[in-house]
This record gives C-alpha cells, sequence and structure tokens, in this order.
C-alpha cells in the first residue's frame, strides 16, 4: 500500500521568505504526483500536476518536482505573501488508478 | 462555470439512518471519486469511478456504497451510518483515469451520533 508523508505538519515564515514544502512516498510504482492547496472551509484547488516520466513543473511562483527513485517531491514556492496561507496537500496517483494523499502541511505566512 | 456540486454541505443524522450524499459535475468527466479527510490522516479515497457504470474500492470502501448510472452523478450512499462515519467527504472529478487535475467540490460535514 502507499504510504504518503509531508514534514512539516506546519510551517510558519515571514513575508518574502521562500517556502520549501516536502511530499515522501513509498512505492515509486506512480502515474503521476499532484500538489493541492486547501482553504479553511473549502475544497482542493489543484496546483501543479507532474507526470511519472517529468522531473519538474513549474507555474508562476510554485515550482515542483519529483524525484520517483527516491520516493520525493518538493513543492517550492518564491516570495511567499500573506495569500499563501493555507493547506497544502500532495497526492499520488498509482497505477491501479487509486490516489493517495498526504496529510499535509499549514503554512501561515506573516505579514 | 465549471464546477463539482456536492449536497448537502453539513448533515447531522443518527446511527442506522440511511443516508445519501449527492455529487455532480458539469465538465462532462470520465472520472469521479469520493474521500474522506480526518484530522492527521489526510484525505483517504473511499470509491472510485471511471465511467458510467464502471465503479471500485478505494482504501476505505467499508460501510459505503456507490453507483454511476449517469455520468455527471456520482452518489455516496451509507446504508446504516455509525459514529465513526463522522467526517468531513469531498467529491471530485476529472478527464480520463489520471492525467488531468482532479476537481474537488466544497466538501460534505457528516455528524452521526
Amino acid at each position: 500500500k502507499q504510504e504518503v508523508t509531508q514534514i512539516p505538519a506546519a510551517l510558519s515564515v515571514p513575508e518574502g521568505e521562500n517556502l520549501v514544502l516536502n511530499c515522501s512516498f513509498t512505492d515509486s510504482a506512480i502515474y503521476n504526483l499532484q500538489w493541492f492547496r486547501q482553504d479553511p472551509g473549502k475544497g482542493l484547488t489543484s496546483l501543479l500536476l507532474i507526470q511519472s516520466s517529468q522531473r519538474e513543473q513549474t507555474s508562476g511562483r510554485l515550482n515542483a518536482s519529483l524525484d520517483k527513485s527516491s520516493g520525493r517531491s518538493t513543492l517550492y514556492i518564491a516570495a511567499s505573501q500573506p495569500g499563501d496561507s493555507a493547506t497544502y496537500l500532495c497526492a499520488v496517483r498509482r497505477n491501479d488508478y487509486k490516489l493517495s494523499f498526504g496529510a499535509g502541511t499549514t503554512v501561515t505566512v506573516r505579514a | 462555470e465549471a464546477q463539482v456540486t456536492q449536497n448537502p454541505r453539513y448533515l447531522i443524522t443518527v446511527t442506522g439512518k440511511k443516508l445519501t450524499v449527492t455529487c455532480s459535475q458539469n465538465m462532462n468527466h470520465e472520472y469521479m471519486s469520493w474521500y474522506r479527510q480526518d484530522p492527521g490522516l489526510g484525505l483517504r479515497q473511499i470509491y472510485y469511478s471511471m465511467n458510467v457504470e464502471v465503479t471500485d474500492k478505494g482504501d476505505v470502501p467499508e460501510g459505503y456504497k456507490v453507483s454511476r448510472k449517469e455520468k455527471r452523478n456520482f452518489p455516496l450512499i451509507l446504508e446504516s451510518p455509525s459514529p465513526n462515519q463522522t467526517s468531513l467527504y469531498f467529491c471530485a472529478s476529472s478527464y480520463g483515469t489520471g492525467g488531468i487535475h482532479l476537481h474537488f467540490g466544497n466538501g460534505t460535514r457528516l455528524t452521526v451520533t
């Protein structure tokens, strides 16, 4: 069974600092990996999707990398802003089409 | 507007009283799925469907049923709810079977007393 871990569980940084969020998974036989953002009381919003054949994806200030062999993905958010405060979750799509989520990292960006 | 709609948003019920949480999407997506979110455990997949009349179990299917009679709808049925099914439930959909971004509903908070 795929286990997905996100460390740390919570993170607080001053505005302007770069954010580094980690996601690790136990089974490297994955179809893709997605990063999501969740705001309180809301559903999840997809941020970036990396196919298993890719090494990274970028969207604006966000960059996600994938190292399948070591079972790791990292989400980088450059020049953080208070509006980036949210919970960030990674999810691994296995080759059997099932999806496994990490518990998330709650980010607070202090103004 | 492209969206996944879940109803109701909040539901309080008693043990053993059958209930249905509805999920509807207007994007003609093939893939739909249900998740529960519990503190410290993240989201866990309950059931998923890759197209009409095609459903399969996720990691935590016990105590739940689903059906996919139409492409746009994917209801979650709790035949005999128990307190351990108190949770926040999310429905999601996407094109194909895994290559496209998932779209999530806003969630249903269920309390079973």
